[in-house]
């Protein structure tokens, strides 16, 4: 069982809803990640926190907003997504160790579908 | 633009062999290197890390890395059906350390 719980499981939206995906972690670690997978296509990262605060975005277009409440959850809010935007939501987290980042673990995704 | 390339495959392998996959990246600076496991319709599933030159093993399956050459290498012993799965070299880039780039993946097919 993964230790990165995500919630929901799947998500169908419209272009002008607003929703939200959520991920939990409860192994101490202090870096969390957001990752965006297509079908038959590797992961490709969309954001970084390091301690809580965001250290990376991959230049990722506004209408995707991520959150960090505290040090176990993180969150992307979506609003006016885009039928391309439709994908497999992966969170991650790892340890940090001396300020880098130690081996990242996955939870099982949200599978988002926008109409 | 870092670089992590891997051979989509499928690698087709009978069962019981060894099956050999092979991931090439660009940046002679990375330090941190993984193979991940991922099943049609799952999450990556971390399943090695290797940091430096040489070998590691962890039970049938063994990590190669040549810096030098700048490729990390993953060898599958004794390949089972269970193995069939897409494998994702990753190499992490960033002065923290925290930027994990994935090439593209390689195919398995263990054929019973």
């Amino acid at each position: 069982d993964t230790e990165v719980t995500q919630t929901p499981k799947h998500l169908v939206m419209g272009m002008t809803n607003k929703k939200s995906l959520k991920c939990e972690q409860h192994m101490g670690h202090r870096a969390m990640y957001w990752y965006k997978q297509k079908a038959k296509k590797p992961p490709e990262l969309m954001f970084v926190y390091s301690y809580e605060k965001l250290s990376i975005n991959e230049s990722v277009p506004s209408r995707f907003s991520p959150e960090c409440p505290n040090s176990s959850l993180l969150n992307l809010h979506l609003h006016a997504l885009q039928p391309e935007d439709s994908a497999l939501y992966l969170c991650a987290s790892s340890q940090m160790v001396g300020g880098v980042a130690g081996e990242l673990f996955f939870g099982e995704g949200s599978r988002l579908t926008v109409l | 633009q870092k670089e992590v390339e891997q051979n989509s495959g499928p690698l087709s392998v009978p069962e019981g062999a060894i099956a050999s996959l092979n991931c090439t990246y660009s940046d002679r600076v990375s330090q941190s290197f993984f193979w991940y496991r991922q099943y049609s319709g799952k999450s990556p599933e971390l399943i090695m890390s290797i940091y430096s030159n040489g070998d590691k093993e962890d039970g049938r399956f063994t990590a190669q890395l040549n810096k030098a050459s700048q490729y990390v290498s993953l060898l599958i012993r004794d390949s089972q059906p269970s193995d069939s799965a897409t494998y994702l070299c990753a190499v992490k880039y960033g002065a923290a350390g925290n930027k994990l780039t994935f090439g593209g993946g390689t195919r398995v097919l263990v054929k019973p």
